[in-house]
């Protein structure tokens, strides 16, 4: 059975930083790009970041790029989210996703895990 | 970067009635389009890829067409679980999400 488990969420002030981690099983991780998709309270779904089964390709929302960083251990079966100067805009819950093999879209999410920037 | 609008924001309706919802993206896809389907205080749940492929599981009321820029999500008959918010994401480039379609009673 997929799983992904989701880590990391908290509290945090303006400006500060915070590791969100995906914990995968039940599938081959690295023969999956993963995805980080975010959704602000009472708000729509927003793409985050993307990347590679190899971790080679890394892609970025514009809201997001220069701050986040997104990276995956597969010797850990891990997915993580750096975040770095945070903002009152980044309150969400972080979803983790795995993209499917053929056609791209997420086939398997996480249960979220919640961020709450404010000072 | 692709944007994607969905409409209508929100519809109104009733047990076993047909609904619609139209997506569109602001160049062209070809077919590399999903639809989603999330419940208050859940993850969201894939309904559609590729513009028209249904999910293993996902009931046949649900389907999808489209290509290019324009897609529809039709629900033929609605059930009492389908109360929910619609969302649909392009898959060509990135990740771009429509803003999100809440059908209620």
């Amino acid at each position: 059975e997929v799983q992904l488990v989701e880590s990391g969420g908290g509290l945090v002030q303006p400006g500060g930083s915070l590791r969100l981690s995906c914990a995968a099983s039940g599938f081959i991780f690295s023969s999956y790009g993963m995805q980080w998709v975010r959704q602000a309270p009472g708000k729509g779904l927003e793409y985050v970041a993307g990347i590679s089964g190899n971790g080679g390709r890394t892609y970025y929302g514009n809201s997001v790029k220069g701050r986040f960083t997104i990276s995956r251990d597969n010797s850990k079966n891990t997915l993580y989210l750096q975040m770095g100067s945070l903002r009152d805009e980044d309150t969400a819950v972080y979803y983790c996703a795995r993209v499917a093999v053929w056609w791209l879209h997420l086939d398997y999410w996480g249960q979220g895990t919640l961020v709450t920037v404010s000072s | 970067d692709i944007q994607m609008t969905q409409a209508p924001s929100s519809v109104s309706a009733s047990i076993g009635d047909r609904v619609t919802i139209t997506c569109r993206a602001s160049r062209g896809i070809s077919t590399w389009l999903a639809w989603y389907q999330q419940k208050p205080g859940k993850a969201p749940k894939v309904l559609i890829y590729g513009a028209s492929a249904l999910q293993s599981g996902v009931p046949s009321r649900f389907s999808g067409s489209g290509s290019g820029t324009d897609f529809t999500l039709t629900i033929s008959s609605l059930q009492p679980e389908d109360f929910a918010t619609y969302y649909c994401q392009q898959a060509n480039s990135l990740g771009t999400f429509g803003p999100g379609t809440k059908v209620h009673i």
